[in-house]
């Protein structure tokens, strides 16, 4: 699997989006791009993955480039309870390869009042 | 469904003492995985299973960790003898079939929190 690139912390103000990056630039064709978070004390949760499109759900949006080359999590409208580190991951879909999800470090987002 | 159910929460044990870490995962999940955190290391992918058995156990630490997966509703994870520098967080996730499904994901339990002494 591509290895991931993200910034080690950032901070967002609550009720603004906050826009986390993650650089992806050896990912192949088969790889998927997936985010995950770990509020302290607690277990990663899915937050949303994709290929190539853009993608939408209840908690966040994903932007990938049309490189595929990075990607962008964007949580719209920032809570306290979004403070977590945010970990990006690439993993390939083939099957009968690793079906692992391999963490890096992530980024510790800090959302304050 | 109540999601991956991790036992205990917390464990304290003296060194040398048998450790054992116990996961029920997401019922109809064929894929199951141990992972281990710590400050130093972050998350380390230790073992994972497919269908009861392991398919990949290149992170298990050295020989004192032993993963079984007896059937599809349990797994443990042992140590033994236990050393303080096993002191971790010991997460176990599941994950349903078609891992080449692009709905494909993980789900995690809250882990069990490890204290050698």
């Amino acid at each position: 699997d591509a290895k991931t690139t993200q910034p080690p912390s950032m901070d967002c103000a609550e009720g603004r989006a906050a826009n986390l990056p993650c650089n992806h630039s050896t990912i192949s064709g088969n790889e998927y791009v997936y985010w995950y978070r770990q509020i302290h004390s607690q277990g990663p949760q899915y937050i949303i993955h994709g290929l190539k499109n853009n993608e939408t759900n209840e908690m966040a949006s994903l932007i990938i480039t049309e490189d595929r080359k990075s990607s962008t999590l964007i949580l719209p409208h920032a809570t306290l309870r979004d403070t977590a580190v945010y970990y990006c991951i690439v993993r390939s879909i083939v099957t009968g390869t690793a079906s692992k999800l391999t963490f890096g470090t992530g980024t510790r987002l800090q959302v304050t009042l | 469904d109540a999601g991956v159910i991790q036992s205990p929460r917390h464990e304290v044990t003296e060194m040398g003492q048998e450790v054992t870490l116990r996961c029920k995962p997401i019922s109809g999940h064929d894929y199951l995985f141990w992972y281990r955190q710590t400050m130093m290391r972050g998350l380390e992918l230790l073992i994972y299973f497919n269908n009861n058995v392991p398919i990949d156990d290149s992170g298990m630490p050295e020989d004192r960790f032993s993963a079984k997966m007896p059937n599809a509703s349990f797994s443990t994870l042992k140590i033994q003898p236990s050393e303080p520098r096993d002191s971790a967080v010991y997460f176990c996730a599941s994950s349903p079939t078609g891992t080449g499904s692009p709905t494909w994901k993980a789900f995690f339990g809250q882990g069990t929190r490890l204290t050698v002494v």
